[in-house]
């Protein structure tokens, strides 16, 4: 079974541009979550998505946002985009993700440089 | 609100030597656990999860970990350690419920270096 794939892996934007990346999850899993991470504030959870619907927001501001398609496949999206938002972004899919202990399968990330 | 302390940010061990990797939680319910490794450039991987069953999980490439939960600890253990476990490894904690769906709490993380 093929694992989450995340398009494209590197990307380099200037200050107020946008960015989408996209995520595909695991054939079968429904729930699609989203981190960032950084050298100073580490892995924070960003928002989930599951059967097209935003399920559960971080603390993030209103530039991030995202989507969920009927594949299940995901994208998020960032605009205005600030040097802080240089980091790497990792999306996971789970099979349903409300039972305890539901797992996460993380896909290798999309490393975002922002100049 | 839940937390997770990793009170080391860096171990180093000599290989074939034990590891410990120490994570103290805090949590309002019976939380799931986690461990995760990532190696430098690749995404994170689960090393085992605890959910309530045994209290102590055993985990790929031999890592296992104990529910203590008077002490609120999950401390990662390998009884000895190869050059390939060279890597950042995270303690992480969810709930259940409809306001914690899809959301893992990360530790800060511990740099596991193996020295030969």
């Amino acid at each position: 079974k093929a694992g989450v794939t995340q398009t494209p892996r590197y990307l380099i934007k200037t200050r107020g541009q946008q960015v989408t990346l996209s995520c595909s999850p695991i054939s079968g899993h429904r729930s699609v979550s989203w981190y960032q991470q950084t050298p100073g504030q580490g892995l924070q959870f960003l928002f989930e998505y599951f059967s097209e619907t935003q399920r559960n927001k971080g603390n993030f501001p209103g530039r991030f946002s995202g989507r969920q398609f009927s594949n299940s496949r995901s994208e998020m999206n960032v605009s205005t985009l600030e040097l802080g938002d240089s980091a790497l972004y990792l999306c996971a899919s789970s099979l349903a993700s409300t039972t305890r202990g539901d797992e996460q399968f993380f896909g290798p990330g999309t490393r975002l440089t922002v100049l | 609100a839940q937390s997770v302390t990793q009170l080391d940010s860096h171990v180093s061990v000599s290989e074939g030597t034990p590891v410990l990797l120490r994570c103290n939680y805090s949590s309002s319910y019976s939380p799931s656990l986690f461990w995760y490794v990532q190696h430098p450039n690749k995404g994170l991987q689960l090393l085992l999860k605890y959910t309530s069953a045994a209290t102590l999980v055993k985990g790929i490439n031999g890592f296992e970990a104990e529910f203590k939960k008077s002490e609120t600890s999950f401390h990662l253990t390998k009884p000895s350690a190869h050059m390939s476990d060279a890597a950042e490894y995270f303690c992480v904690v969810s709930e259940s419920g409809s306001g914690n769906t899809g959301k893992l709490i990360f530790g800060q993380g511990t740099t596991l270096q193996v020295k030969p």
